[in-house]
């Protein structure tokens, strides 16, 4: 166990809708990344908050939002879904913002039918 | 561009055959490189991180090694237990901007047979 929590776990829903990810990171730890894994693309970086500010962005969507709360559990918005939209989705959490080991949570799997 | 290369894409091994995975890197200054282990349908289960050429870490029976260009992870003696995807990653240097951006590879997938 990583200490990293999301949920829901499963997550199925239709194209054009919009879901909510939830993550808490670990205890302690002030850096959040989301990532997106599919079977072609692997495991890909979409964006990274740090003691709630916004830190970095990689390939997201702008369908796709995110935000880091004072508690520093973090969620990631995905609206106007598509059938490529189905995937695993990790939240990974860090101490600081950079360098240290990132630790992933179970991952929610998304299914847009 | 920085990328991360794994060979082999899958590998079978019997239990006890030793061998070692590949993981080839280009990226502009490295701040770090990190081996993870994913079961599927879990999340990667972090193993080792590496900072600067000539470094190596253990941990049972895997062990990591890096150098300016790639890094290995050795897997003695093999256990079916020891059947996942082994994943690298690659943290780049960003300048001013000092991101924690993992850049992945697309793994090797272990099977130990017993």
């Amino acid at each position: 166990d990583s200490g990293v929590t999301q949920t829901p776990k499963h997550l199925i829903t239709a194209t054009g809708q919009r879901v909510t990810l939830r993550c808490s990171p670990r205890s302690g730890d002030l850096s959040v990344y989301w990532y997106q894994q599919s079977l072609d693309q692997g495991l890909q970086f979409l964006i990274q908050y740090y003691n709630g500010e916004e830190r970095a962005k990689g390939n997201i969507l702008e369908r796709f939002s995110a935000q880091q709360f004072p508690d520093l559990h973090s969620e990631l918005n995905l609206s106007s879904l598509e059938l490529g939209d189905s995937a695993l989705y990790f939240c990974a959490s860090s101490p600081g913002r950079y360098q240290e080991t990132q630790y992933f949570g179970p991952g929610t799997r998304l299914l847009v039918l | 561009e920085d990328q991360v290369t794994q060979s082999p894409e899958a590998l079978r091994l019997q239990e006890g055959e030793s061998s070692s995975l590949n993981c080839s890197y280009t990226v502009s200054g490295l701040r770090g490189l990190f081996w993870y282990r994913q079961d599927p349908g879990k999340g990667p289960e972090f193993l080792f991180t590496l900072y600067s050429a000539g470094e190596e870490k253990e941990k049972e029976r895997l062990k990591a090694t890096l150098t300016k260009k790639e890094s290995f992870l050795h897997i003695t003696a093999p256990k079916p237990e020891d059947s996942a995807t082994y994943l690298c990653a690659v943290q780049a240097l960003w300048g001013s901007s000092n991101t924690g951006k993992l850049i992945f590879g697309q793994g090797t997938t272990l099977q130990v047979k017993p």
